[in-house]
């Protein structure tokens, strides 16, 4: 089955502890991106790769890292979480011209 | 670069009213908008894409008009149901960068039994 798989899908933390969410897709995608997404705001792009050891910045990079070592693997890091970083925080992925597949989404909480 | 407007921001309707959700996008060289439905705690699912080349797209009740000339694009949802409430959220490609979507800022739709 075709699917974006993150990883945790919740987590409560607290301010300074380094965290990373995986995100991994089975569809030998191309493109990979990392939204966050608050009340009113919708979806913002936080950072995107498009293709291996390729990464960039998105809309909302600050506070974040991102590698691409594996097609299939996108991990999301925050080296020093802050309060402000509390969202629900979406991986997704595609190739060419196909609509983007989003994973199930994680919910981080920093406290 | 490319900016998308939603609106409404919450929009409730009667079953078997239809509903319409409007983007306005300002890169005119984008060519490509999707259509995203987001039931509560689940994660964004494409019910719909249009591309820059036809103005109208249909499937079943729901359907997509293009405006490339006035940079807007409609999401139209006939005979609504109680499970088409959601957050629906327009989209365009950032046409630098062809993996991009720019999010509008997403609609609450509820349909009222």
């Amino acid at each position: 089955e075709a699917q974006v798989t993150q990883n945790p899908r919740y987590l409560i933390t607290v301010t300074g502890k380094k965290l990373t969410v995986t995100c991994s897709q089975n569809m030998n995608h191309e493109y990979m991106s990392w939204y966050r997404q608050d009340p009113g705001l919708g979806l913002r792009q936080i950072y995107y790769s498009m293709n291996v050891e390729v990464t960039d910045k998105g809309d909302v990079p600050e506070g974040y890292k991102v590698s691409r070592k594996e097609k299939r693997n996108f991990p999301l890091i925050l080296e020093s979480p802050s309060p402000n970083q509390t969202s629900l925080y979406f991986c997704a992925s595609s190739s060419g011209n196909q609509p983007q597949h989003f994973g199930d989404g994680t919910r981080l909480s920093i406290l | 670069g490319e900016n998308v407007e939603q609106h409404p921001s919450t929009l409730s309707v009667q079953e078997g009213d239809s509903a319409v959700i409007k983007c306005t996008y300002s890169d005119s060289a984008s060519n490509y908008f999707p259509w995203y439905k987001q039931e509560l705690g689940k994660r964004p699912q494409l019910i719909i894409d249009i591309r820059s080349n036809v103005g109208e797209k249909k499937d079943q009740r729901i359907a997509v008009t293009l405006n490339k000339t006035a940079k807007h694009f409609s999401l139209h949802i006939t005979e609504t149901q109680p499970e088409d409430s959601a957050v629906y959220f327009c989209a365009a490609r950032d046409p630098s960068n062809t993996g991009k979507l720019i999010f509008g800022q997403g609609t609450t739709l509820q349909v009222k039994p």
